[in-house]
C-alpha cells in the first residue's frame, strides 16, 4: 500500500529557471493538498485540488506559482522563474474525502527545492 | 492572522515522564483537530484526531483532549520515550463545509531527555 509519493526529494534549480514538484497520492485518494515549510517555520497551506478542479488556491502566491491535479497523472506544483526566497520544503498530502470520517490527510516525504 | 497558534517553541520532557503540547485556536467554526509528527527530513505523519462532538480521544500512549469553550485542545504523551523527540503540528480544519482546508500550527519541538 504505497503512500503519498513526491519527487524529486531535492531540487536545486538557478534564479529565474523553473520548478516543477509532483505528487502521486494515496491508492483511492482523489484530493491532494499542497502546503509549504519555510525555514523555521510553520506548515503554511498553498492549494487544495481534486481531479481536473481546483478547490481552494487561497494560499498560493498570485505570480510564477500554479498547481494542477489532471485526470491521469500526478498532481504538479509548478514554480516560475525562481527567486531565493522559494527555497523551501514543499509537502503533498492527500485525503479519500470521506466525509462523516473526518478529512484526514497523510503526507509525502517531501520535496526540497534550493534555490542558488 | 494565525488561525492555529502553538505558543511554546519547544519543550523538553524527562524521559518516562508526561509530555503536554497546547494548542489554540481563534476560529469557532473549526470542528475537526489533529496532531501530527515530523522528524526532520521527512514528512509529518499523523498521530491522532478529535472531533468537535468529543472531549476526549485515547490512542496508545497519545490522548488529545479539547476543550471547545476555551478554543484549546492539548496532546498528551505518557510516558514519553526518546523517540518521541520531533516537531508536533496541531492542525484543524472546518470538516462540515466540503471545501474545507487544514490550517496547521508552527509547531512545538519536544525533546526527550534521557
Amino acid at each position: 500500500n504505497a503512500g503519498v509519493m513526491q519527487n524529486p526529494r531535492h531540487l536545486v534549480r538557478r534564479r529565474g529557471q523553473e520548478a516543477r514538484l509532483r505528487c502521486s497520492p494515496m491508492k483511492g485518494h482523489s484530493h491532494v493538498y499542497w502546503y509549504r515549510q519555510l525555514p523555521e517555520e510553520g506548515l503554511k497551506f498553498m492549494v487544495y485540488l481534486q481531479k481536473e478542479n481546483i478547490i481552494d488556491e487561497s494560499g498560493m502566491p498570485k505570480e510564477r506559482f500554479s498547481a494542477e491535479f489532471p485526470k491521469e497523472g500526478p498532481s504538479i506544483l509548478r514554480i516560475q522563474q525562481v527567486v531565493r526566497g522559494d527555497s523551501a520544503a514543499y509537502f503533498c498530502a492527500s485525503s479519500p474525502r470521506a466525509r462523516g470520517t473526518g478529512n484526514t490527510i497523510y503526507f509525502g516525504e517531501g520535496s526540497w527545492l534550493t534555490v542558488v | 492572522d494565525q488561525q492555529v497558534k502553538q505558543n511554546s517553541p519547544s519543550l523538553s520532557v524527562q524521559e518516562g515522564r508526561i509530555s503536554i503540547l497546547n494548542c489554540d485556536y481563534t476560529n469557532s467554526m473549526f470542528d475537526y483537530f489533529l496532531w501530527y509528527k515530523k522528524y526532520p527530513a521527512e514528512g509529518p505523519t499523523f498521530l491522532i484526531s478529535i472531533s468537535s462532538i468529543k472531549d476526549k480521544n485515547e490512542d496508545g500512549r497519545f490522548t488529545v483532549f479539547l476543550n471547545k469553550s476555551a478554543k484549546h485542545l492539548s496532546l498528551h504523551i505518557v510516558p514519553s520515550q526518546p523517540g518521541d523527540s520531533a516537531v508536533y503540528f496541531c492542525a484543524a480544519s472546518v470538516e462540515g463545509r466540503g471545501d474545507d482546508k487544514i490550517i496547521f500550527g508552527k509547531g512545538t519541538r519536544l525533546h526527550i531527555l534521557p
